[in-house]
């Protein structure tokens, strides 16, 4: 078991750029997070998969954000014209049941 | 909404003991964690108590639960310099999401 892995480790993108990061869970969890963390802070939920189902997405969760996991295995997290305000470590955790393991996040700056 | 609080900053002495307090607010939580984050790390769990239970020990790790309360505690024994690091409390919410407190910074002093 490799655990979780994310891809890439670190975006430097500029304002109004797209940009998309994958995770890759722990094989045959089912359960699948995407949290955001910011310096200083204890991580925020941001969406959650089943399997390929996305059960719930946080207020937080502009419309310029969208998660995906196709076939209930990697999920990819997009990020539609970015803002300075998005600058981030992006975290994915996936889960077989009641404990959550995660990668080592995606660093995000937007300049 | 649910909240999760800490203290920021906790400072103990090589070999002593260190007690991490969390408190939360949202009693129908039913799983409770702690998790580590080194510099430039991933989050690592370290461990987890269920909330029909008050104490959990898993080698220098002791957990507390006073679901009365709403106080969950971390005592690490003979704490070491590898020991370093940010501790994270967290509370299972609707969904299995976890709502977490803004983390507590232990410096061990030799």
């Amino acid at each position: 078991d490799t655990g979780v892995s994310q891809d890439p480790r670190h975006k430097i993108t500029k304002r109004g750029q797209n940009v998309t990061f994958r995770c890759d869970p722990i094989s045959e969890h089912n359960r699948l997070y995407w949290y955001r963390q910011t310096l200083g802070q204890g991580p925020e939920f941001l969406t959650y998969f089943q399997n390929e189902a996305q059960l719930e997405k946080s207020r937080l969760l502009s419309d310029r954000f969208s998660a995906e996991r196709p076939k209930g295995s990697f999920s990819t997290l997009e990020i539609q014209r970015t803002e300075q305000g998005d600058s981030a470590m992006y975290l994915c955790a996936s889960s077989p049941a009641d404990t959550q393991y995660f990668g080592p996040g995606t660093r995000l700056t937007v300049l | 909404g649910e909240d999760v609080e800490q203290s920021l900053f906790l400072s103990v002495r090589e070999g002593d003991s260190s007690v991490i307090n969390c408190t939360y607010t949202d009693s129908s939580s039913t799983y409770l964690y702690w998790y580590k984050q080194e510099p430039g790390a991933g989050l690592q769990l370290l461990t987890y108590i269920f909330s029909n239970m008050d104490m959990k020990q898993d080698q220098r790790l002791t957990v507390l639960l006073n679901k009365k309360d709403k106080h969950l505690s971390l005592r690490i024994a003979d704490t070491q310099t590898g020991d370093s690091a940010i501790y994270f409390c967290a509370v299972r919410g609707s969904n299995y999401q976890l709502i977490w407190g803004a983390g507590s910074k232990l410096i061990i002093k030799p």
